[in-house]
Formats: structure tokens, sequence, C-alpha cells
């Protein structure tokens, strides 16, 4: 089974403060995204990547980077939080085999409450 | 751009009755897919069923089956015979197949199902 995870279930962080959140996935997928999901808003794609050090942007990148330095890992960084940032941040992942390209798979989710 | 529209924020349903959660999309690429997601208060994101932009046939899975109506640009879920623990939020999402990988998705739909 593909496994995305990612570094915490839970965070809490001050404002001004730099953020990382890690996610991990294991069935060495090239295409690697950051949603953060707001109530009433559904999910919004952040940031995503083809491969390693390769990145793009999403809908709503303000505020955030992101790093691909490994093909499984891909880390969302906010480089100084603010409570406007205070979400839940979700990391999936997706191959390009044909056999698989239909399904995006999801990781548990952060839920970053910024002070 | 990609849109996508539910219409409903919440739903009750019967155990045991059908109940089908809509969903409107606006693309213009001829070549998409069509998700829904389901997403426990547990927060993990559920891959439910697929549904292919050129598929002549609607897409079921078990208990849910994708009400695919092309020239309305609709793709309803249905779910027969509710059950408890499908009470969760639903998520409607598409995915352009020229371009980026990443998901669109809609507001989503709290579904409640009552004994």
């Amino acid at each position: 089974d593909v496994k995305v995870t990612q570094s915490s279930r839970y965070l809490v962080k001050r404002t001004g403060e730099k953020v990382f959140l890690e996610c991990v996935q294991d069935m060495d997928h090239e295409n690697m995204f950051w949603y953060r999901q707001d109530p009433g808003l559904g999910l919004r794609l952040i940031y995503f990547s083809y491969d390693v050090k390769m990145k793009e942007k999403g809908d709503i990148p303000e505020g955030y980077s992101v790093s691909r330095e490994k093909k499984e890992r891909f880390s969302l960084i906010l480089e100084s939080a603010s409570t406007n940032q205070t979400s839940m941040y979700l990391c999936a992942s997706i191959s390009t085999s044909p056999s698989s390209y239909n399904e995006q798979f999801f990781g548990p989710g952060t839920r970053l409450t910024v002070l | 751009a990609q849109k996508i529209t539910q219409t409903q924020p919440g739903m009750f349903v019967q155990e045991k009755e059908a109940v089908t959660l809509d969903c409107t999309y606006d693309t213009s690429d001829p070549s998409y897919g069509l998700f829904w997601y389901k997403q426990p208060s547990s927060g993990e994101m559920i891959f439910l069923i697929y549904q292919g932009s050129y598929d002549q046939q609607n897409a079921t899975e078990g208990r849910y089956s994708l009400n695919f109506q092309k020239a309305r640009k609709s793709a309803n879920l249905v779910i027969s015979a509710s059950q408890l623990g499908d009470s969760a939020m639903y998520f409607c999402a598409m995915r352009e197949d020229t371009g980026r990988r990443a998901l669109t998705f809609g507001s989503g739909t709290r579904l409640q199902v009552q004994p």
C-alpha cells in the first residue's frame, strides 16, 4: 500500500516563527502536492513538485515556500508564520505510471495553529 | 480555469436509504478526471471513486456510484443503503489531464446518517 506520512498531526506555533511541515511518501511517486483545508473552502493547492528540485506555485502560494531535495520528501515552509495560516495542511502524491494514475494519495494531515 | 461547485453544505439521510451528493464542474479541457473523496472526523482523505471524461459508463465502486452527465457538467455521487459509518465530509474534485496533476476541490458536503 502507498503510504504518505506527515511529520506532525498537531502543531502549535507563535506568530513570526519559521515552520517546517514534512511529508514523506514511500512509493517512488514523482508528483507531490501541498494543500491547505479551511471550512467552507475545501482544499486549495499551495505548491506542487513534479520531480526532485522542481517546484511550481499553486493557487495560494503567498507566505509559503517548499523544498524537494529527495524524491520521497516534500517540505512546506512557512517563513514567518501568521495567524491566518492556522489551518489543516494535507500532503499528497501521485505516480505518473498509467496503472496508478487515477488516484492521488493523501497524508493524514497536520493541523497547525498559529498563536 | 477549473471550478468545482458543491451546493449542499450539509445533508441528512436515514440509515439504509440512498443519498445523492451534488457536484457540478467547469472546465475547457476536453480530457479530465472527476473524483470523490470521503473525509471522516479523523481527517484522512479516502478515495472513493473516479470517472474519466471519456468513460462511457458511469463509475461504480460497491455502494458508491457516480452519476456522470457530461453535457450538464455534473458528477453526482450516489451512496446506496447508507450506513452510520458514512457520516463524513465528502469532496468532489477534478483534475485536467493536460497540465498540472493537482486536484481542484469543491467546498464539500457534510453527510450525517441518522439511525
